[in-house]
């Protein structure tokens, strides 16, 4: 597609359970992000890829939190024994490395009950 | 710590109103300042961004000013119109690697 796409669109979890959202970014960016964004919020940083290194996951709020990126193309969030804090949009966002523009997909909004 | 802190929160105004929205940061080592526009249901989408080596750029209606001795900078839009009504995110970065966001404001433009 031409943009980032992201799946699901709206997760409902409960609390305790593990959930793992996908983006597929825009063909040959180079970078991808992760953000979460609170209701009302602007978006929060989560963690960094350049191709399929992790370069930054200083923004990741705990250790139930993980990113990969396994072949620099598609990355999934996972978020283990989901929190009821944990309920957010989580946007992923690509770019040209080397390139300021940030291409935001629609995001994942995910609720936990 | 807030990186960013963005005010105000809400904007209302009138068609033709050039609503401003400011933004201020702490961090001497950004080096990219974009703005973002935010709809609902939708991702950001970036709408101008200005390096900290000139004190205004111009796309269009929209206009940033950039103060680096105050650590400041604003968004401008002219003319605005309903369509501009949606949240706008300002934002500081380095190296393009991880960009810091602020907390956003609602702009309504009345027609």
């Amino acid at each position: 597609g031409a943009g980032v796409s992201q799946s699901p669109r709206y997760k409902v979890a409960k609390r305790g359970q593990d959930v793992a959202l996908r983006c597929d970014p825009i063909s040959g960016h180079v970078s991808l992000f992760w953000y979460q964004q609170a209701l009302g919020q602007g978006p929060e940083f989560l963690t960094y890829f350049q191709n399929e290194a992790q370069l930054d996951k200083s923004g990741l709020p705990s250790d139930r939190f993980f990113a990969e990126r396994p072949e620099g193309s598609v990355s999934t969030l996972k978020i283990q024994r989901t929190q009821q804090e944990d309920s957010a949009v989580y946007l992923c966002a690509s770019s040209v490395q080397g390139r300021g523009e940030l291409f935001f997909g629609e995001g994942s909004r995910l609720t936990v009950l | 710590q807030q990186q960013v802190k963005q005010s105000p929160q809400s904007l209302i105004v009138q068609k033709g109103g050039i609503p401003i929205i400011n933004c201020a940061y702490e961090n001497t080592a950004f080096d990219y300042f974009p703005w973002y526009q935010q709809f609902p249901g939708k991702g950001p989408a970036l709408l101008i961004a200005i390096r900290p080596d000139v004190s205004e750029k111009k796309e269009g209606r929209f206009t940033i000013s950039f103060n680096k001795s105050a650590k400041q900078f604003s968004l401008h839009i002219m003319d605005s119109q309903p369509g501009d009504s949606a949240t706008y995110f300002c934002a500081a970065g380095y190296n393009f690697n991880k960009f810091y966001f602020g907390s956003g404001t609602k702009l309504n433009v009345k027609p």
